[in-house]
């Protein structure tokens, strides 16, 4: 079974509009992080927006926010005001334990968002 | 700070034909990763290394070999390149492992065997 699912291969949405990117996962640690990326056409993976198991709060960087719904095992991007260059490939990662006491990422497979002007 | 290098870019390989991709990291990380990048099917990891001397296997680690000599680097080994191989190769580094660290991204390296 996947531990990171992404159900939306391909989103649209408007310029300006607000868009959620859907993200679950499946994990028996109680001590994980749950972690958002781009990777614009040109290849490179970008760093958006980070939550831990234990925060009460969920995250927010700029425009980007995680929607972290830890009983349904949730961690879906929001990204208000949706510009142009937002168009790309979005990947969720989850971060959990491993019996060498390292903290091992599984991605998923990525939702690819196009934003419309 | 260059932070995470690859190299090289491109790479176009005939089965058969071994070669190794440099990944190096200037940030003083412990934990550094390989993925390969497919088409839909996300970063699935390869191999990966808790520290100099120390490595361990990933989702996809056949006809994959890696080692840690020092900190700083952290090469990826084809020993007898296949088709199946083609793809993008992703090295990362995290400072120690830990759950609420982000990984830093090298530019990729794009892999094509003939």
């Amino acid at each position: 079974a996947q531990k990171i699912t992404q159900t939306q291969p391909g989103m649209f949405v408007q310029e300006k509009e607000a868009v959620t990117l859907d993200c679950t996962y499946d994990t028996s640690d109680p001590s994980y992080g749950l972690f958002w990326y781009k990777q614009p056409s040109s290849g490179e993976m970008i760093f958006l927006i980070y939550q831990g198991s234990y925060d009460q709060q969920n995250a927010t960087e700029g425009r980007y926010s995680l929607n972290f719904q830890k009983a349904r095992k949730s961690a879906n991007l929001v990204i208000s005001a949706s510009q142009l260059g937002d168009s790309a490939m979005y990947f969720c990662a989850m971060r959990e334990g491993s019996s060498g006491g390292s903290y091992i990422p599984t991605f998923g497979r990525g939702t690819s968002l196009i934003v419309h002007p | 700070n260059a932070g995470v290098t690859q190299t090289p870019k491109f790479q176009v390989l005939k089965t058969g034909q071994s070669m190794t991709l440099q990944c190096a990291q200037d940030m003083n990380h412990e934990y550094m990763s390989w993925y390969r990048q497919d088409p839909g099917m996300g970063l699935r990891l390869i191999h990966y290394s808790v520290g100099a001397g120390i490595t361990d296997q990933g989702e996809v680690p056949n006809g994959y070999n890696v080692s840690r000599s020092t900190t700083e680097d952290f090469p990826l080994r084809l020993l007898s390149a296949a088709p199946s191989q083609t793809s993008v190769y992703f090295c990362a580094s995290s400072p120690s492992g830990g759950p609420q660290e982000t990984q830093y991204f090298g530019p990729g390296t794009r892999l094509l065997v003939l």
